[in-house]
């Protein structure tokens, strides 16, 4: 089943404590993409890979690491959460950048920093 | 930078009526394409439907249509024959063309409309 794949579901960490959130993707995507969601605000994009070495930041990459070593896996790393990053994250991909080609989005994972 | 906008937080509809989700978007740009996901409380991001700006014809996806707007920069929903399983929050979201414009790529959404589904 073509699908974006995301661990874990959730996740409580206290503050400072490193932790990696896991997305990978079968479907050979160029595109992927790690967005947060916050109550009132909609989808905000973090940061974002357009192929295999090539990582942007999004719109709130603060706080964030990416790597894009394979093309099937994008992590989203946070070296030293707070509790401002809580939150429910999401990672997303697409067959190639911008275009017509709609996200495939994971289960998403929700975060709490105490 | 583009922005969108969904001035509903919420819309209540009875089930089987139709119901039209409004979204405006403010762009430069002239190719773009545009898209509404559902987010059911799954919490799931499900595409429903997709539109090309240089396509003058509204796209249809079953139950599903949309009022494309282009010079108003307008791009609404349309639910006919609303279902209790269409209960869900709705964002439409924008997507540059980085072909012909190049730069930063990924999806603007709007805030979202809570659509409500009345047995």
């Amino acid at each position: 089943e073509a699908q974006v794949t995301q661990n874990p579901r959730y996740l409580i960490t206290v503050t400072g404590k490193k932790l990696t959130v896991t997305c990978s993707q079968n479907m050979n995507h160029e595109y992927m993409s790690w967005y947060r969601q916050d109550p009132g605000l909609g989808l905000r994009q973090i940061y974002y890979s357009m192929n295999v070495e090539v990582t942007d930041k999004g719109d709130v990459p603060e706080g964030y690491k990416v790597s894009r070593k394979e093309k099937r896996n994008f992590p989203l790393i946070l070296e030293s959460p707070s509790p401002n990053q809580t939150s429910l994250y999401f990672c997303a991909s697409s067959l190639r950048p911008g275009g017509n080609y709609g996200y495939t989005f994971g289960s998403g994972t929700r975060l709490t920093v105490v | 930078a583009q922005t969108v906008t969904q001035s509903q937080p919420e819309m209540s509809v009875q089930e089987a009526e139709t119901v039209t989700l409004s979204c405006t978007y403010d762009t430069s740009e002239s190719d773009y394409y545009l898209f509404w996901y559902k987010q059911p409380p799954s919490r799931q991001m499900i595409l429903v439907i997709r539109q090309e700006a240089y396509k003058q014809q509204n796209a249809t996806e079953n139950r599903f249509s949309v009022n494309f707007q282009k010079a108003a920069k307008s791009f609404s929903l349309k639910i006919s024959d609303s279902q209790l399983g269409d209960a869900a929050m709705y964002f439409c979201a924008y997507r540059r063309d980085v072909y012909s414009g190049g730069g930063a790529d990924g999806l603007t959404f709007g805030k979202g409309t809570h659509l409500i589904i009345q047995p």
